[in-house]
Formats: structure tokens, sequence, C-alpha cells
């Protein structure tokens, strides 16, 4: 079965880290652009990085520029996300997703930045 | 950036009517352009890629037409599972961007 399974959500301290996890298994990981979207609490979608294939190639929506990180390790076909310097506006549901059109997600994890 | 704009913010119709979602871009983004479904509680899922290729598992009363700027979703006969929130995406320019969702509720 082909599944993304994230972790490593829970509640932060405003400038506080988290390092989200996303599991994969049931297809080539090495093979696609990876994902992360987030959804705060009510409201849309919002695409946050991507990564290529072989890690060559990471790109960022502005607001966390500078403050997350994107990574990958394809031998554990997993993908990362580092967030450091984590705000009020950054809580949401963390999806890691599959593609450049979003085949598969994962079932989320949520983050909570509040004092 | 491209903005997308999905109208109606919410639709009501009676189960079994067609429902017709808009999706716009703010420039063209070609044919790549996705829908999403999403159920409460649940990750979205995939329903239309490159404006009108339906994804896997998705029965045909789905269909995704337009290109360019002008998007459309159409429900061709509403069953219950369907009364949920739908996004569009565009992922031809970065940063790939969402649609603020369209609810389709019952009438």
């Amino acid at each position: 079965e082909v599944q993304l399974v994230e972790s490593g959500g829970g509640l932060v301290q405003p400038g506080g880290s988290l390092r989200l996890s996303c599991a994969a298994s049931g297809f080539t990981f090495s093979s696609y652009w990876m994902s992360w979207v987030r959804q705060a609490p009510g409201k849309g979608l919002e695409w946050v990085a991507n990564i290529k294939q072989d890690g060559s190639e990471k790109y960022y929506v502005d607001s966390v520029k500078g403050r997350f990180t994107i990574s990958r390790d394809n031998a554990k076909n997993s993908l990362y996300l580092q967030m450091n310097s984590l705000r009020a506006e950054d809580t949401a549901v963390y999806y890691c997703a599959r593609g450049g059109e979003f085949d598969i997600w994962g079932q989320g994890t949520m983050v909570t930045v509040s004092s | 950036e491209i903005v997308m704009t999905q109208s109606p913010a919410t639709l009501s119709v009676s189960p079994g009517e067609r429902a017709t979602l808009s999706c716009r871009a703010s420039q063209s983004v070609g044919n790549n352009l996705a829908w999403y479904r999403q159920k409460p509680g649940q990750a979205p899922r995939l329903l239309i890629y490159d404006a009108s290729t339906r994804a896997t598992g998705f029965p045909a009363r789905f269909s995704g037409s337009g290109s360019g700027t002008e998007f459309t979703l159409t429900i061709s006969s509403l069953q219950s599972e369907d009364f949920v929130v739908y996004y569009c995406q565009q992922y031809n320019n970065w940063p790939q961007t969402f649609g603020q969702g369209t609810k389709v509720e019952i009438k």
C-alpha cells in the first residue's frame, strides 16, 4: 500500500524548534519530488516547501524562508522538515505530499505554537 | 505569486443535482491545475490533475475543464460523500498556490 506517515508534531513555545518526519512506503520514494503542505485551523491549504528527488533543489514559501529546512534521506524513505524560530502563525496541521500534483498525502501532524 | 480565486465560497445544492465550481488564476497556468476534495478531519485527496484528468478511484460524475486562467470542476449528480470542501491548486509556477476552497453543502 502506498502510504505517507507524518510524525513529530506537538506543542512548542514561540521561538522554539520542531523537526517533522514523513515515512514513505509502497513506492519508490527516490523517484518523486516531495512537499510539505500546511493547514491552519479552519483555514485553507498552503504549500510550504518541496525538494527534488536527489535533494539538489529546494523551494520554500516566503513566510518560512530562513526558518524552515526541508531535507530527505532516500535510503530511509524519509522526508523531514526542520522548523526553527517558530511563530504563532505557524500553528497548523502539516502534511507531507508526493509529486508536483499531490497525488498521495499523509494523515498530517499537528503543530501548535503557543506560550 | 499566482493568486487562485475560487467561487462561490459556499455552494448549496440538492442531492442528485449538478454542481459547478469555478477557479480563476491571476495569470496563465496552462493546464497545470489540480482539484482536491477534503472531508472533515481528513487529508485532502487528489481528484483532478492536468485540469481534466480524473485521479484513480473517482467516478465519472467528476469532470474538470478549462485552461489558462479559467477552470471548472463539475459534479454531475451529487452524492452524500460529495458535500465537502474542494480546493484548486496551480503547479505551473513557484510557489504552488491553492484557492481558498469551495464548500458544497446540502440545500
